[in-house]
């Protein structure tokens, strides 16, 4: 399955909105009714981490100005307000299909 | 705390072959399903080879670019993760990660270790 993102690099003032889209090549609901789609963020230097699960799920330990929207096949993530920590790289991910596959990723500065 | 740490990595030219560990603490590996993954560089993650553990069968995965080339393996008494790496190709050139897999989801990281493909 192969995943694109939207924009490749998006500069943001601090304290405003952003948001990147990530469309898949096909559904990504699984047999078991479940959607696996996460976000991850890779500062430099750093693994990614993970962000967002299962569309919208937080995960432990990231802030609620993160927010994960979508289904099928076109998804978002926002961020409401961006700080300075939350500049880096931003991928989506799916897990529905094996071989897991990621976008190329968002990377989002401070203007 | 949980800690994946990988070592191995280095400047090897075409054709020729490295081995890659990943030496594992903080979670019982023996239970993991454990994978690499690469990351070119200014490229996303890549995902290269994935193990499960034995109790759930042991299948072994590869990724097509590097089937019959690369040889994942565990040693659960070591706690550690390896991957093979032979017949290397400049396009191998990448920051390989583990990383084990919970719910559909990486959710630890090493930090990686560099191999550089070249002549």
């Amino acid at each position: 399955i192969v995943m694109t993102q939207t924009p490749l690099s998006s500069p943001v003032t601090l304290g405003q909105p952003a948001s990147i889209s990530c469309r898949s090549s096909q559904s990504l609901v699984h047999s078991d009714g479940n959607t696996y789609f996460s976000w991850l963020h890779q500062r430099p230097g750093q693994p990614p981490r993970l962000l967002i699960y299962e569309i919208s799920k937080r995960s432990s330990g990231v802030p609620d100005r993160f927010s994960g929207s979508g289904a099928g096949t076109d998804f978002t993530l926002k961020i409401s307000r961006v700080e300075a920590e939350d500049v880096g790289v931003y991928y989506c991910m799916q897990a529905t299909q094996f071989p897991w596959s990621f976008g190329q990723g968002t990377k989002v500065e401070i203007k | 705390e949980v800690q994946l740490v990988e070592s191995g990595g280095g400047l090897v030219k075409p054709g020729g072959s490295l081995r890659l560990s990943c030496a594992v603490s903080g979670f019982t590996f023996s239970n993991a399903w454990m994978s690499w993954v690469r990351q070119a560089p200014g490229k996303g993650p890549e995902w290269v080879a994935r193990i499960q553990s034995r109790t759930d069968g042991g299948t072994i995965d590869y990724a097509a670019p590097v089937k019959g080339r690369f040889t994942i393996s565990r040693d659960d008494s070591k706690n550690t993760l390896y991957l093979q790496l032979n017949s290397l190709k400049p396009e191998d050139t990448a920051l390989y990660y583990c990383a084990s897999e919970y719910n559909w989801n990486y959710d630890h990281w090493g930090q990686g270790t560099l191999v550089t493909v070249s002549s």
